[in-house]
């Protein structure tokens, strides 16, 4: 059975930074690419961004670039996201998924990071 | 970026109904398109993925079609744990976008 576990959300200040971590199981992580998608509170889904199989290529949605990092290690079938330089707008629930090229096709349960003072 | 218009926004349907949610893209997609369900306070199913096929597990009452750049679910006979937001997804060029939803519930 895929499992993918996210953790380290939780509260922070503006400017601030966190990282999130995912742990995955049920499948072999090194094959497939992964992604972040966010969900503001009662808003719609939002792509953050997209890593290859293996780490080669990374891929950001125009409002994270140069503030999150997306990153993996195959070896403990974790992934992660850097997010530094936050702000009001990036409160959101923070989903791992498993990228299958066109579409995510396994989610976690999702984390909460919330921005604010 | 490629847009995704979904709609409608909310609708409200009896059990056993039929019930049709669309998606209109700004451009060609092809079948770079996958449908999801989200019930409150968990995280997004996949349902539907290449525009027609089914996702394992999925009930068979779930299909999809695509007509041109418009691209629709349907739920054939609504049952009572269908209610929830139904988003559409193009993956066809980065950035991947999201439909706004659409909120089914019961009537």
């Amino acid at each position: 059975e895929v499992q993918l576990v996210e953790s380290g959300g939780g509260l922070v200040q503006p400017g601030r930074s966190m990282k999130l971590s995912c742990a995955a199981s049920g499948f072999t992580f090194s094959n497939y690419g992964m992604a972040w998608v966010r969900q503001a509170p009662t808003k719609g889904l939002e792509w953050v961004a997209t890593i290859s199989y293996d780490g080669s290529s990374t891929y950001y949605r125009d409002s994270v670039k140069g503030r999150f990092t997306i990153s993996r290690d195959n070896a403990k079938s974790t992934l992660y996201l850097q997010m530094n330089s936050l702000r009001s707008e990036d409160t959101a629930t923070y989903y791992c998924t498993r990228d299958e090229a066109y579409y995510f096709d396994y989610w976690g349960q999702g984390v909460m990071v919330t921005v604010s003072s | 970026d490629i847009q995704m218009t979904q709609s409608p926004a909310s609708l409200s349907a009896s059990l056993e109904e039929i019930v049709t949610i669309t998606c209109q893209a700004s451009q060609d997609i092809g079948n770079w398109l996958a449908w999801y369900q989200q019930k409150p306070g968990k995280s997004p199913q996949l349902l539907i993925y290449g525009a027609t096929s089914l996702a394992d597990g999925v009930p068979s009452r779930f299909s999809g079609s695509r007509s041109g750049t418009q691209y629709s679910l349907k739920i054939s006979r609504l049952q009572v744990e269908d209610p929830g937001i139904y988003y559409c997804l193009q993956g066809y060029s980065a950035p991947p976008t999201f439909g706004g939803g659409t909120k089914l519930e019961l009537k």
